[in-house]
């Protein structure tokens, strides 16, 4: 079955360490690449979105993303990690001719200790 | 402040017993959507709308309905609820008219128990 897979369910970092999780994806064809957060008791919110263009996309709060297509991934990126970035990351995927939905990975819980 | 406003944020009930997760959101958005959040599994679309009285099936719209008579609300009925119907909901708007264009607006989520 297609699907959005996100290979770390639960990544513990120390503060100022980098961050890399993982989002590959199955469709063939012109996908529309997303990461959203979820902070701990807050609802999701966009952190960046891949439509076309420049495969690396920048994000808010100091996050970015690479799209390859080669490899069906895009994986969210962060040099320095910290303590207020704690919260569940969610890859999710518009596929070809799915237009009116999202296609959400399992999730990635990051705890960042100080 | 635009948001997506969801009630009840918790609730739990017992098998059978009907009742209704609202969604209201103050954007103007012409695009909303329902989706469940499973551990393990993120998050599924329930049911969908476009607009005004136009609503569809995500992947998993069993045991649920929806209706949309007003642009801003989105109530989500669950007729006769079941244990397997545990979760966490969150509504969603779009910017647009269609989300792969734009930035999805969730709500804050409401946690339903059914025993």
């Amino acid at each position: 079955a297609q699907s959005v897979s996100q290979h770390n369910h639960h990544v513990i970092l120390s503060e100022a360490a980098s961050l890399e999780l993982g989002c590959n994806y199955s469709y063939g064809g012109t996908v529309n690449l997303f990461w959203y957060v979820q902070y701990p008791g807050q609802h999701l919110q966009l952190l960046l979105k891949y439509f076309s263009g420049d495969p690396l996309v920048k994000g808010i709060k100091g996050f970015e993303a690479e799209f390859i297509k080669s490899k069906f991934s895009f994986n969210l990126r962060k040099p320095s990690v910290q303590w207020s970035d704690t919260a569940e990351y969610f890859c999710a995927v518009n596929p070809p001719g799915g237009y009116n939905k999202l296609i959400f990975g399992a999730g990635t819980r990051l705890a960042v200790h100080p | 402040e635009a948001q997506v406003t969801q009630n009840p944020r918790y609730l739990i009930t017992v098998t059978g017993k009907k009742l209704t997760v609202t969604c209201s959101q103050n954007m103007n958005h012409e695009y909303m959507s329902w989706y469940r959040q499973d551990p393990g599994l993120g998050l599924r679309q329930i049911y969908y709308s476009m607009n005004v009285e136009v609503t569809d099936k995500g992947d998993v719209p069993e045991g649920y309905k929806v209706s949309r008579k007003e642009k801003r609300n989105f109530p989500l009925i669950l007729e006769s609820p079941s244990p397997n119907q545990t979760s966490l909901y969150f509504c969603a708007s779009s910017t647009s008219g269609r989300p792969n264009t734009g930035e999805l607006f969730f709500g804050e989520g409401s946690r339903l128990t059914v025993l």
